[in-house]
């Protein structure tokens, strides 16, 4: 599987748009990209995936570049539940799949 | 959407004892895989639990130390056995189904005195 950066840690003010970015300049063409968040004291929780296409769903939008090699998170109205380490993963699709975890971006709104 | 629970939640157990974790989906799905995060780290992934066959282990995890059961589509166990003060984590349980996004359980947090 891919391997992904991301920055250690972000700020957003509340209200504002969180746009956080992951690169992954090895993706091969059948690798999705998932994002997953983790707040304090909790177990992972699943945010958006996306092949290739951009994505939206209630909790945020996915844009990926047209050559797959990053992708950007946005949380288009940033609150102070939002605050959490956020993951960024690609992996091969199929009943075997597994997701392999780097350290995330630590994002704090702040008031 | 796939709802996980996770018993114990916590627990403090002696060095040499043996602790077995249950993860309880509410669905039947495919996959189902357990993970460590030791404090402050992320998520090491220990092994993919298979329904009716051995658990698949990831390098550095050996099925004498974290017996992995599946015994159906919905249920998975994981043991740490003989445990020493370095297995304290917490332990995660997920579940899956195709290309879709997995379910995390809550986790159980385990301190090994």
């Amino acid at each position: 599987d891919a391997k992904t950066t991301q920055p250690p840690s972000m700020d957003c003010a509340e209200g504002r748009a969180a746009n956080l970015p992951c690169n992954h300049s090895t993706i091969s063409g059948n690798e999705y990209v998932y994002w997953y968040r983790q707040i304090h004291s909790q177990g992972p929780q699943y945010i958006i995936h996306g092949l290739k296409n951009n994505e939206t769903n209630e909790m945020a939008s996915l844009i990926i570049t047209e050559d797959r090699k990053s992708s950007t998170l946005i949380l288009p109205h940033a609150t102070l539940r939002d605050t959490a380490v956020y993951y960024c993963i690609v992996s091969h699709a199929g009943n075997n799949r597994k997701l392999i975890w780097g350290l995330g971006t630590s994002l704090a709104v702040n008031p | 959407s796939a709802v996980i629970s996770q018993k114990p939640s916590r627990d403090i157990c002696q060095r040499g004892t043996s602790l077995t974790i249950q993860c309880q989906v509410d669905s039947q799905v495919t996959m189902m895989f357990w993970y460590r995060q030791q404090p402050g780290q992320s998520l090491t992934l220990i092994a993919t639990a298979n329904q009716g066959s051995e658990a698949t282990y990831e390098s550095g995890f050996v099925i004498d130390k974290f017996p992995i059961s599946r015994p159906n589509l919905t249920f998975s166990t994981l043991t740490v056995s003989n445990m020493s003060p370095e297995d304290s984590s917490i332990y995660l349980c997920s579940a899956g189904q195709g290309t879709n996004e997995q379910f995390f359980g809550p986790g159980t947090r385990l301190t090994v005195l």
